[in-house]
């Protein structure tokens, strides 16, 4: 069925590493939003792209939507402690009838 | 954050009984979305009302009924659960309309969510 897949599960890195989470979609995806989830948390928005190969920064944030708009990647520079959690990417399948989220990665930062 | 309120923040119930949880937006929104999060699975959309109508149901059991008496609560009633439905159940609004034929949704403001655990 249609469904949102994103690699890896887990990731684990040394504070100061890189971080790059991948998203893809089995279909066209109108637009795509990341959320970030703390440990004991709720999901918490970061960013929505629209257009095909989009690219937006925050920070040592970088997000990227696919060409086809069926991927998508985030990529963190230099990671901190802070930047524990799950983060998930989700968007509108199938023109908008269906909203689904992405089972998520997983990220640990050792100090 | 106070943006979206739910209660209660824990819950535990028998197979049988019958529970209510809330949901409350301060933001003015006029979308409001009921998620469900376990462990096994990705986060899986249950139900969305677009200016108090429902828009979407995706294929939930009837043991779960949703009630959206206006644009800033929602509610969603339980009865005769299954161990397996045992998650944390998450409200979030957006500013609508949002979901159907031809329409985007827009950011979404999670609440803390519900734990869920039914004996």
């Amino acid at each position: 069925g249609q469904q949102v897949m994103q690699i890896p599960q887990y990731q684990h890195v040394q504070e100061g590493e890189d971080f790059t989470t991948y998203c893809n979609s089995s279909t066209t995806l109108s637009n795509i939003q990341w959320y970030k989830q703390r440990p004991g948390g709720h999901p918490v928005f970061l960013i929505q792209l629209v257009k095909s190969g989009e690219v937006k920064k925050q920070k040592r944030l970088t997000f990227q939507f696919g060409e086809a708009k069926k991927n998508s990647s985030l990529h963190i520079t230099a990671t901190q402690t802070t930047d524990v959690g799950t983060y998930f990417c989700a968007g509108p399948q199938n023109y908008g009838q269906n909203f689904v989220f992405g089972p998520g990665t997983r990220l640990s930062v050792l100090p | 954050e106070t943006g979206v309120t739910q209660t209660p923040r824990h819950l535990v119930m028998g197979m049988t009984n019958k529970k209510s949880l809330k949901c409350e937006q301060h933001l003015g929104h006029n979308a409001m979305y009921w998620y469900k999060q376990s462990a096994k699975k990705p986060l899986e959309l249950m139900f969305v009302y677009n200016f108090k109508e429902q828009t979407e149901n995706n294929s939930v059991p009837s043991r779960f009924s949703p009630e959206c008496p206006n644009s800033s609560h929602l509610f969603l009633h339980l009865h005769t659960l299954q161990p397996e439905d045992s998650a944390l159940y998450l409200c979030a609004s957006s500013q609508g309309p949002s979901g159907g034929s031809g329409s985007s949704y827009n950011e979404q403001f999670f609440g803390p969510g519900t734990r869920l655990t039914v004996l």
